[in-house]
């Protein structure tokens, strides 16, 4: 149980496209999904949080025009990456939270994007 | 949020118990210990998670003094196939908004 199901694997796009991904919950409520971006050796970063029928809470430093999450159901976040750059190049992990108390995170098998 | 210190790397070789140890001197009262591993272009996946004392699953123990400031994740004779990065995440039960990861300890499993 408990699978998150993230899509697309792999992208390749040309420089100033937008690129949307889809995070979801398969066989649980999602409360509460995270996004995060990670480059080659680096740890995870998170981006924002994402709470189910409200905005999504930003880090810092991560710009929210450019990064559109939007949790619209318990099931369903999506991560949108508008006019895209190569700098935007990375891989992009999302992990749910049942939002019971105690409860581990559970990810998705990340996004491979990149930008030409 | 506790801060949690883990060594960059560590080296193994099959067959033995590879001790991981994570610092995290401010934790909070209310706050769980999380371990997850993550294998190359993959989602970390759950381990173990713990309060106190000691907790033991089908894949690791975690080992937690009483103090609390440290915990240590144990691996049972590893295989080739434990080669990964290993992060632990200390973060308040009622506030599932903590999951700020840490650098993480690459372990690299010898042959």
């Amino acid at each position: 149980g408990a699978v998150v199901s993230q899509h697309p694997s792999w992208v390749i796009c040309k420089s100033g496209t937008s690129v949307k991904i889809e995070c979801r919950s398969l066989d649980f409520q999602a409360t509460t999904m995270f996004w995060y971006r990670q480059f080659p050796k680096q740890s995870l970063m998170l981006m924002a949080t994402s709470n189910e029928g409200s905005k999504a809470t930003y880090e810092q430093g991560v710009e929210k025009d450019k990064f559109l999450i939007n949790h619209a159901s318990l099931t369903l976040s999506t991560l949108t990456v508008t006019s895209a750059h190569p700098e935007d190049s990375s891989f992009y992990i999302c992990s749910a939270s049942q939002g019971a108390r105690n409860q581990p995170q559970h990810f998705g098998d990340g996004t491979r994007l990149s930008i030409l | 949020l506790a801060k949690t210190t883990q060594p960059i790397s560590m080296d193994s070789y099959e067959g033995q118990e590879v001790n991981i140890t994570c610092s995290h001197n401010n934790i909070a009262t209310n706050d769980y210990i999380t371990w997850y591993q993550q294998f190359p272009s993959q989602g970390p996946r759950f381990i173990i998670q713990g309060y106190k004392t000691k907790v033991t699953n089908e894949v690791a123990s975690l080992f937690i003094p009483a103090d609390r400031k440290s915990s240590t994740l144990s691996l049972p004779r590893v295989s080739l196939s434990d080669t990964a990065v290993y992060y632990c995440l200390v973060g308040d039960e009622d506030n599932n908004n903590d999951m700020r990861f840490g650098a993480g300890t690459r372990l690299t499993v010898k042959p």
